[in-house]
């Protein structure tokens, strides 16, 4: 398998815009992550699904952004409309169930810069 | 809820030093834990896991020991090279139905000099 695979690798937009992040997780994983990583802040989780279904989006910061996973091979996470503050690297993660499995696999990361 | 205290970097370390990042933790339950390594502009990898209390995890020479009794999971490497340079974060993962995230620590920077 050829991992969590992020796209894009780098965004950069302007104020106002609206962005999607988009995450293709391990092939028969069923729990996907969604993080958020600052300096000030570390790393953050915004939401995550099992099965498809979101379990825990309590870290979403705002209504500004939203997160979808339509299918098991597919998730994206939106921001509209983006802000400066935004701006952070956000990585996409995908684990499987099982005491013997509990470890989550992580993409590349998108960076995002708002200006 | 949830919670990993990791000790504060950034550390610095000559080659071939003995190496203890400390990491403790809070959870209900009989979580997982969990070492990761971010180099430079890549995600995050495992480097060791461990499931349940006295288990040890260990690659590439690193080694943590899942110490309920004391809620801990310290990372130790008794040689450390110059391509162990990179961000470090002690995670744990809850075992419950809804409280399946990962949480993480802060990250410890470690810099190791030739």
């Amino acid at each position: 398998d050829a991992g969590v695979i992020q796209s894009p690798r780098h965004e950069v937009t302007e104020m106002g815009q609206e962005v999607t992040l988009r995450c293709k997780p391990i092939s028969g994983h069923d729990y996907l992550f969604w993080y958020r990583q600052t300096m000030m802040r570390g790393l953050e989780l915004l939401i995550y699904f099992n099965n498809n279904v979101p379990i825990d989006d309590s870290g979403m910061p705002e209504d500004r952004f939203s997160a979808k996973m339509p299918n098991a091979s597919f998730s994206t996470l939106k921001i509209q409309p983006s802000e400066p503050r935004d701006s952070a690297v956000y990585f996409c993660a995908s684990s499987a169930t099982g005491i013997q499995n509990t470890e989550a696999f992580f993409g590349q990361g998108t960076r995002l810069t708002v200006v | 809820g949830n919670s990993v205290t990791q000790m504060e970097g950034p550390v610095t370390l000559s080659e071939e030093a003995f190496l203890t990042i400390n990491c403790t933790y809070t959870a209900t339950g009989y979580p997982s834990l969990f070492w990761y390594v971010q180099y430079p502009g890549e995600g995050l990898q495992l480097l060791l896991k461990a499931t349940k209390a006295d288990d040890k995890g260990s690659n590439k020479g690193f080694e943590a020991t899942y110490r309920k009794e004391t809620t801990s999971f310290h990372l130790e490497k008794g040689s450390v090279q110059v391509s162990d340079s990179a961000v470090y974060f002690c995670a744990l993962r809850g075992s419950n139905f809804g409280n399946e995230k990962l949480t993480f620590g802060t990250g410890t920077r470690l810099t190791i000099i030739p």
